[in-house]
């Protein structure tokens, strides 16, 4: 099983639906992040959290909004979708301490808005 | 604020030549630097990473990439590319609390 699990995969949705997209980890990280990336642009950090009493927006917040309901589960949500929050979203997760530096990422959601 | 530059965001090489992937950085503080690859339809893969130390760092499948803080780069190469290598290529800059991430680097492998 993959350490980081994103859910759906895939999802067509709606210009105006609510939609959440799901991230589990295994790997017993605090640290988790969601990024959305779009073709030219590279990843964009929408929000991150440190555990689960915190929470923090990251340059692209607007129009998306997170729940951490466990260490191990991280939530993103687009509230009312619209066509250019179509985008390939991407969980990630992080240890601590100095030889835990770098981000594991999930297998991608890919989200297109209608 | 960190900023991290790939130049080329297209690379084509002959299979069995030298790649060479350019990434600059900016940061206030000595970072953590690293490399990623994303293969179609999957996630970011760690290549490899410079935290502290020797400044050269080698990674999977080859790959190696040499922090000089003197041109703030960290550019990644392999000496002999090979048709599998073909994927999207990410630089990244970790700080205490986030990553940056470059715009990324196509690279296309030509037999």
């Amino acid at each position: 099983d993959a350490d980081v699990t994103q859910t759906p995969r895939n999802r067509i949705t709606k210009t105006g639906k609510r939609i959440m997209l799901e991230c589990s980890q295994t790997k017993g990280h605090d640290r988790m992040y969601w990024y959305r990336q779009d073709p030219g642009l590279g990843l964009r950090l929408i929000y991150y959290s440190f555990d689960v009493k915190d929470i923090n927006k990251g340059e692209i917040s607007d129009g998306y909004s997170v729940s951490r309901q466990a260490q191990a589960k991280f939530s993103l949500s687009l509230e009312s979708a619209i066509p250019n929050q179509t985008a390939l979203y991407f969980c990630a997760t992080r240890g601590t301490g100095v030889l835990n530096t770098e981000a594991f990422f999930g297998q991608g959601t890919r989200l297109t808005v209608v | 604020a960190q900023s991290v530059t790939q130049l080329g965001s297209h690379v084509s090489v002959s299979e069995g030549a030298l790649v060479l992937l350019r990434c600059n950085y900016s940061s206030s503080v000595p970072p953590y630097l690293f490399w990623y690859v994303q293969y179609p339809n999957q996630g970011l893969q760690l290549l490899l990473k410079y935290t502290t130390g020797a400044t050269l760092v080698k990674g999977i499948n080859g790959f190696e990439a040499e922090f000089k803080k003197s041109e703030t780069s960290f550019h990644l190469t392999k000496p002999s590319a090979h048709m599998s290598d073909a994927a999207e290529y990410f630089c990244a800059v970790g700080t205490g609390n986030q990553f940056y991430f470059g715009t990324g680097t196509s690279l296309t492998v030509i037999p």
